[in-house]
């Protein structure tokens, strides 16, 4: 089955302890990305990825890293996570950058659910 | 820079009846495409319909049709013989060209009433 999978689903953590969040994909895609979704915001992004060794910032990158070693891994990295970082997050994938002539829909994980106290 | 707008927080509809989720957006791309997500309690972001802006007819998928205008710079999501499982939360978004991401609404909580 096609799928954007995220672990973990759920994360209670405290100020500055390092984690990660870890996506997977397996339908080959070349373009992944990071979102956050917080309530009246809508989702924003946070990092993506056009491909391997290819990252670039998107719309709030503070507080976050990212890489991409392999096609089908895109880990989030919260170096030293505060409250103001507590949201659902998203990963998703697409086949190619989505644009008006691809119509290539981005596939989205379940997200993470993090809280930092 | 692109925007996505869509003013309504939330929304009642009977089931059965036909609904119109608003959406408004400003790009300077000469061609783009905009895209409907619906994202039910759970949390999931499920993919609905899209439109690229020189698509000739208004694009349909099941009971979902978009309303397309462009010169007003609107796509307006129809669901038809609206169901109770289309209570959700509905997104509006747009791709600037060759960025790869996508620009969110706020979003529009659609709850439909047996």
């Amino acid at each position: 089955e096609a799928q954007v999978t995220q672990n973990p689903r759920y994360l209670i953590t405290v100020t500055g302890k390092k984690l990660t969040v870890t996506c997977s994909q397996n339908m080959n895609h070349e373009y992944m990305s990071w979102y956050r979704q917080d309530p009246g915001l809508g989702l924003r992004q946070i990092y993506y990825s056009m491909n391997v060794e290819v990252t670039d910032k998107g719309d709030v990158p503070e507080g976050y890293k990212v890489s991409r070693k392999e096609k089908r891994n895109f880990p989030l990295i919260l170096e030293s996570p505060s409250p103001n970082q507590t949201s659902l997050y998203f990963c998703a994938s697409s086949l190619s950058l989505a644009g008006a002539l691809g119509g290539h829909e981005q596939f989205f994980g379940p997200g993470t659910r993090l809280t930092v106290l | 820079a692109q925007k996505i707008t869509q003013t309504q927080p939330g929304m009642f509809v009977q089931e059965k009846e036909a609904v119109t989720l608003d959406c408004t957006y400003d790009t300077s791309d000469p061609s783009y495409g905009l895209f409907w997500y619906k994202q039910p309690s759970s949390g999931e972001m499920i993919f609905l319909i899209y439109q690229g802006s020189y698509d000739q007819q208004n694009a349909t998928e099941g009971r979902y049709s978009l309303n397309f205008q462009k010169a007003r710079k609107s796509a307006n999501l129809v669901i038809s013989a609206s169901q109770l499982g289309d209570s959700a939360m509905y997104f509006c978004a747009i791709p600037p060209s060759n960025t790869g991401k996508l620009i969110f609404g706020q979003g529009t909580t659609l709850q439909v009433k047996p």
